[in-house]
Protein backbone atom coordinates (compact mmCIF):
# COMPACT_ATOMS: atom_id res chain seq x y z
CA UNK A 1 0.00 0.00 0.00
CA UNK A 2 1.55 3.05 -0.85
CA UNK A 3 1.32 5.93 0.88
CA UNK A 4 2.06 9.63 -0.01
CA UNK A 5 3.00 13.25 1.92
CA UNK A 6 2.72 16.57 0.46
CA UNK A 7 5.33 18.76 1.75
CA UNK A 8 5.98 22.81 1.10
CA UNK A 9 5.57 26.66 2.45
CA UNK A 10 1.85 26.80 3.29
CA UNK A 11 2.03 30.92 2.64
CA UNK A 12 3.44 31.85 -0.88
CA UNK A 13 3.37 36.35 -1.69
CA UNK A 14 1.78 36.79 -4.80
CA UNK A 15 3.66 36.87 -8.10
CA UNK A 16 6.29 34.21 -6.54
CA UNK A 17 6.57 30.77 -7.27
CA UNK A 18 4.60 27.86 -5.58
CA UNK A 19 6.94 24.92 -4.71
CA UNK A 20 5.58 21.85 -3.13
CA UNK A 21 6.95 17.85 -2.98
CA UNK A 22 5.24 14.25 -2.87
CA UNK A 23 7.09 12.30 -0.96
CA UNK A 24 5.80 8.58 -2.29
CA UNK A 25 6.88 5.39 0.32
CA UNK A 26 6.16 2.17 0.21
CA UNK A 27 6.41 1.17 -3.33
CA UNK A 28 8.58 2.38 -6.47
CA UNK A 29 8.01 5.95 -8.17
CA UNK A 30 8.56 3.90 -11.02
CA UNK A 31 5.42 1.76 -10.99
CA UNK A 32 2.69 4.66 -11.33
CA UNK A 33 1.39 8.19 -12.52
CA UNK A 34 1.62 11.01 -10.76
CA UNK A 35 -0.53 14.19 -10.66
CA UNK A 36 -1.27 16.89 -8.69
CA UNK A 37 -4.80 18.01 -7.62
CA UNK A 38 -6.24 21.38 -6.04
CA UNK A 39 -8.95 22.01 -4.15
CA UNK A 40 -9.80 25.88 -3.89
CA UNK A 41 -12.01 26.51 -0.81
CA UNK A 42 -15.43 25.76 -1.49
CA UNK A 43 -14.87 24.80 -5.19
CA UNK A 44 -14.55 21.68 -6.88
CA UNK A 45 -11.40 19.53 -7.03
CA UNK A 46 -8.77 20.55 -10.20
CA UNK A 47 -6.68 18.44 -11.73
CA UNK A 48 -3.05 20.43 -12.36
CA UNK A 49 -1.31 17.78 -14.60
CA UNK A 50 0.91 14.51 -14.14
CA UNK A 51 4.34 13.47 -14.54
CA UNK A 52 6.07 9.93 -14.99
CA UNK A 53 9.01 8.66 -13.56
CA UNK A 54 10.83 9.24 -17.76
CA UNK A 55 10.20 13.08 -16.75
CA UNK A 56 6.95 12.83 -19.02
CA UNK A 57 4.25 15.40 -18.60
CA UNK A 58 0.94 16.52 -19.46
CA UNK A 59 -0.59 19.68 -18.03
CA UNK A 60 -3.92 21.18 -17.89
CA UNK A 61 -4.25 23.17 -20.70
CA UNK A 62 -5.82 26.05 -18.39
CA UNK A 63 -2.52 25.96 -16.33
CA UNK A 64 0.31 24.92 -18.45
CA UNK A 65 1.88 28.50 -18.87
CA UNK A 66 2.56 28.53 -15.15
CA UNK A 67 3.42 24.88 -14.17
CA UNK A 68 6.51 22.48 -14.29
CA UNK A 69 6.28 18.90 -12.72
CA UNK A 70 9.72 16.92 -12.10
CA UNK A 71 10.59 13.67 -10.56
CA UNK A 72 13.38 12.42 -8.77
CA UNK A 73 13.91 8.57 -8.51
CA UNK A 74 16.67 8.12 -6.01
CA UNK A 75 14.01 10.06 -3.31
CA UNK A 76 10.93 8.74 -4.50
CA UNK A 77 9.83 12.23 -4.65
CA UNK A 78 8.01 14.14 -7.35
CA UNK A 79 7.51 17.85 -7.27
CA UNK A 80 5.19 21.51 -8.53
CA UNK A 81 6.43 24.46 -9.43
CA UNK A 82 3.15 27.07 -10.02
CA UNK A 83 4.69 30.29 -11.34
CA UNK A 84 3.44 33.65 -11.07
CA UNK A 85 0.65 32.90 -8.36
CA UNK A 86 -2.26 35.17 -6.68
CA UNK A 87 -5.00 34.75 -4.59
CA UNK A 88 -7.00 32.46 -6.98
CA UNK A 89 -4.26 30.09 -6.48
CA UNK A 90 -5.03 29.38 -2.72
CA UNK A 91 -6.16 25.74 -2.33
CA UNK A 92 -5.59 22.63 -0.89
CA UNK A 93 -3.26 20.76 -2.82
CA UNK A 94 -3.16 16.75 -3.54
CA UNK A 95 -0.55 14.61 -4.68
CA UNK A 96 -2.29 11.48 -6.24
CA UNK A 97 -0.87 8.13 -7.88
CA UNK A 98 -2.13 6.28 -10.92
CA UNK A 99 -1.55 3.12 -12.81
CA UNK A 100 -1.43 4.64 -16.19
CA UNK A 101 -1.69 8.12 -18.38
CA UNK A 102 -5.76 7.68 -18.61
CA UNK A 103 -6.99 6.12 -15.41
CA UNK A 104 -8.15 6.80 -12.39
CA UNK A 105 -6.84 8.37 -8.98
CA UNK A 106 -5.93 4.66 -6.81
CA UNK A 107 -3.74 6.89 -4.16
CA UNK A 108 -3.54 10.47 -2.44
CA UNK A 109 -1.66 12.35 -0.01
CA UNK A 110 -3.40 14.35 2.90
CA UNK A 111 -3.51 17.40 1.33
CA UNK A 112 -1.71 20.40 2.02
CA UNK A 113 -3.25 23.84 1.96
CA UNK A 114 -1.10 26.66 0.28
CA UNK A 115 -2.50 30.59 0.98
CA UNK A 116 -1.35 32.78 -1.45
CA UNK A 117 -1.28 36.30 0.36
CA UNK A 118 1.30 39.21 1.16
CA UNK B 1 -13.69 20.29 -21.09
CA UNK B 2 -16.42 18.14 -19.54
CA UNK B 3 -18.12 19.38 -17.23
CA UNK B 4 -19.80 17.29 -14.33
CA UNK B 5 -22.92 18.39 -12.52
CA UNK B 6 -24.05 16.39 -9.83
CA UNK B 7 -27.11 16.64 -7.94
CA UNK B 8 -28.37 16.44 -5.64
CA UNK B 9 -26.17 19.10 -3.37
CA UNK B 10 -27.08 17.84 -0.04
CA UNK B 11 -28.80 14.29 0.40
CA UNK B 12 -30.12 13.69 4.54
CA UNK B 13 -31.00 10.01 5.08
CA UNK B 14 -30.46 8.05 7.76
CA UNK B 15 -28.89 4.79 8.00
CA UNK B 16 -29.77 1.72 6.74
CA UNK B 17 -31.80 3.68 3.92
CA UNK B 18 -30.70 3.49 0.16
CA UNK B 19 -28.97 6.76 -1.42
CA UNK B 20 -28.50 7.81 -5.25
CA UNK B 21 -26.34 10.21 -6.55
CA UNK B 22 -26.66 11.59 -9.83
CA UNK B 23 -23.58 12.82 -11.94
CA UNK B 24 -24.27 14.62 -15.72
CA UNK B 25 -21.95 15.39 -18.10
CA UNK B 26 -22.22 18.16 -20.64
CA UNK B 27 -20.98 15.41 -23.67
CA UNK B 28 -20.94 11.88 -23.92
CA UNK B 29 -18.78 10.07 -21.76
CA UNK B 30 -16.80 6.24 -22.46
CA UNK B 31 -18.12 4.81 -19.16
CA UNK B 32 -15.02 2.97 -18.96
CA UNK B 33 -13.02 6.07 -18.02
CA UNK B 34 -15.32 7.36 -15.14
CA UNK B 35 -14.77 7.38 -11.56
CA UNK B 36 -16.27 8.02 -8.34
CA UNK B 37 -14.22 9.16 -4.73
CA UNK B 38 -15.29 9.62 -1.35
CA UNK B 39 -14.26 12.49 0.66
CA UNK B 40 -15.12 13.13 4.76
CA UNK B 41 -13.51 16.13 6.51
CA UNK B 42 -10.17 16.73 6.45
CA UNK B 43 -8.87 13.72 4.80
CA UNK B 44 -7.91 13.00 1.34
CA UNK B 45 -10.18 12.13 -1.35
CA UNK B 46 -10.59 7.97 -1.24
CA UNK B 47 -11.30 5.82 -4.40
CA UNK B 48 -14.48 4.27 -4.15
CA UNK B 49 -15.62 3.07 -8.09
CA UNK B 50 -13.70 3.18 -11.13
CA UNK B 51 -14.25 2.01 -14.71
CA UNK B 52 -17.57 3.01 -14.23
CA UNK B 53 -19.01 0.24 -11.61
CA UNK B 54 -16.14 -1.26 -10.57
CA UNK B 55 -14.99 -1.33 -6.71
CA UNK B 56 -11.94 -0.15 -5.70
CA UNK B 57 -9.93 -2.62 -2.83
CA UNK B 58 -11.58 -3.26 0.12
CA UNK B 59 -14.63 -1.22 -0.75
CA UNK B 60 -17.61 -2.69 0.56
CA UNK B 61 -20.70 -4.30 -2.11
CA UNK B 62 -23.19 -1.49 -0.73
CA UNK B 63 -21.87 0.63 -3.42
CA UNK B 64 -22.12 0.08 -6.79
CA UNK B 65 -21.81 2.53 -9.62
CA UNK B 66 -23.81 2.77 -13.43
CA UNK B 67 -24.53 4.62 -15.82
CA UNK B 68 -23.44 5.38 -19.41
CA UNK B 69 -23.29 8.38 -21.88
CA UNK B 70 -24.10 11.71 -19.91
CA UNK B 71 -25.91 10.00 -16.68
CA UNK B 72 -23.85 8.25 -14.10
CA UNK B 73 -25.07 6.85 -10.64
CA UNK B 74 -23.59 6.23 -7.85
CA UNK B 75 -25.76 3.84 -5.22
CA UNK B 76 -25.23 3.34 -1.70
CA UNK B 77 -27.47 0.10 -1.01
CA UNK B 78 -28.17 0.94 3.01
CA UNK B 79 -25.82 3.56 4.81
CA UNK B 80 -23.71 2.65 7.25
CA UNK B 81 -22.35 5.68 9.73
CA UNK B 82 -18.96 5.89 8.51
CA UNK B 83 -20.28 6.53 4.67
CA UNK B 84 -21.51 10.31 5.50
CA UNK B 85 -19.16 12.37 3.46
CA UNK B 86 -18.70 14.19 0.69
CA UNK B 87 -18.58 12.56 -2.89
CA UNK B 88 -17.14 13.08 -6.07
CA UNK B 89 -17.55 11.71 -9.80
CA UNK B 90 -14.74 12.47 -11.84
CA UNK B 91 -14.21 11.79 -15.90
CA UNK B 92 -10.90 10.73 -17.47
CA UNK B 93 -12.42 9.90 -20.59
CA UNK B 94 -11.23 13.73 -22.38
CA UNK B 95 -8.73 15.89 -21.37
CA UNK B 96 -8.14 17.63 -18.98
CA UNK B 97 -9.75 15.14 -16.45
CA UNK B 98 -12.39 16.77 -14.30
CA UNK B 99 -14.49 16.61 -11.65
CA UNK B 100 -17.87 17.62 -10.40
CA UNK B 101 -18.43 19.68 -7.62
CA UNK B 102 -19.46 16.71 -4.73
CA UNK B 103 -22.85 15.80 -2.94
CA UNK B 104 -22.84 15.95 0.30
CA UNK B 105 -24.66 13.21 2.11
CA UNK B 106 -25.72 14.18 5.44
CA UNK B 107 -27.31 12.22 8.44
CA UNK B 108 -30.50 13.60 8.95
Amino acid sequence: QMQLQESGPGLVKPSETLSLTCNVSGGSISRYYWSWIRQPPGKRLEWIGYVFFSGFTNYNPSLKSRVTMSVDTSKNQFSLELTSVTAADTAVYYCAGHPGAIRHFDYWGQGTLVTVSS
Amino acid sequence: EIVLTQSPGTLSLSPGERATLSCRASQSIDSNYFAWYQQKSGQAPRLLIYGGFSRATGIPDRFSGSGSGKDFTLTISRLEPEDFGVYYCQQYSSAPRTFGQGTKVEIK
